[in-house]
């Protein structure tokens, strides 16, 4: 079936430092990637998306480009906020249905001022 | 921005009682999820429901837990009698058919 692998956290950036959170997937055809964002104490928001091969997905200067010849979907920020800090879900509909999502195990990013 | 809403955000239970989780999901979405977060681990898909019967459940989801929609605007989990490790953050979400896919801010169960 479909799957999500993420790097391990924590990751911890300074404020304005480049950021890169990895995700590599595993899937039959080629389904829609999402990231996702819990900041702390609330629920998943969705970050961004893509829904083909070479899309882009961006939202709130996070990007993820989705790339089929790596099968990755690699989360990249330019300069990150302490606002930023978070944990990131990488997440993708499972094979039979395609509203079910199969999460990563999330990476917990923490920017210090 | 229409939400999900969830109550209560926070519920601490004895062991073996029952409890009932709440969420409002988006009036014209059709399908209703709950998912589970056990402190610092992955987010878990227990159920999905759809056109008022359960579409797709987990290994998790055993005869402990239930779905209900009893009415128009509501969609519950309850779990017959809990145990400590259905302490977890467990989060409803609601979709229409075009990955419009959202989620509750969560409800924090604790089993003491």
């Amino acid at each position: 079936g479909n799957s999500v692998t993420q790097m391990e956290g924590p990751v911890t950036l300074s404020e304005e430092a480049f950021l890169t959170i990895n995700c590599t997937y595993t899937a039959t055809g080629y389904p829609s990637l999402f990231w996702y964002v819990q900041y702390p104490g609330e629920g998943l928001q969705l970050l961004l998306k893509a829904t083909k091969a070479d899309d882009k997905g961006s939202n709130k200067g996070f990007e993820a480009t989705y790339r089929k010849e790596t099968t990755s979907f690699h989360l990249e920020k330019g300069s990150v906020q302490v606002s930023d800090s978070a944990v990131y879900f990488c997440a993708l509909p499972t094979l039979y249905n395609f509203n079910k999502f199969y999460f990563g195990s999330g990476t917990k990013l923490n920017v210090k001022p | 921005e229409p939400e999900v809403t969830q109550t209560p955000s926070h519920q601490v239970t004895q062991m073996g009682q029952e409890v009932i989780l709440r969420c409002v999901p988006i009036s014209n979405h059709l399908y209703f999820y709950w998912y589970r977060q056990i402190l610092g681990q992955k987010v878990e898909f227990l159920v999905s429901f759809y056109n008022n019967e359960i579409s797709e459940k987990s290994e998790i989801f055993d005869d402990q837990f239930s779905v209900e929609r009893p009415d128009g605007s509501n969609f519950t989990l309850k779990i017959r009698s809990t145990k400590l490790e259905d302490s977890a953050m467990y989060f409803c979400a609601s979709s229409d058919d075009t990955y419009g896919y959202t989620f509750g801010s969560g409800t924090r169960l604790t089993v003491v």
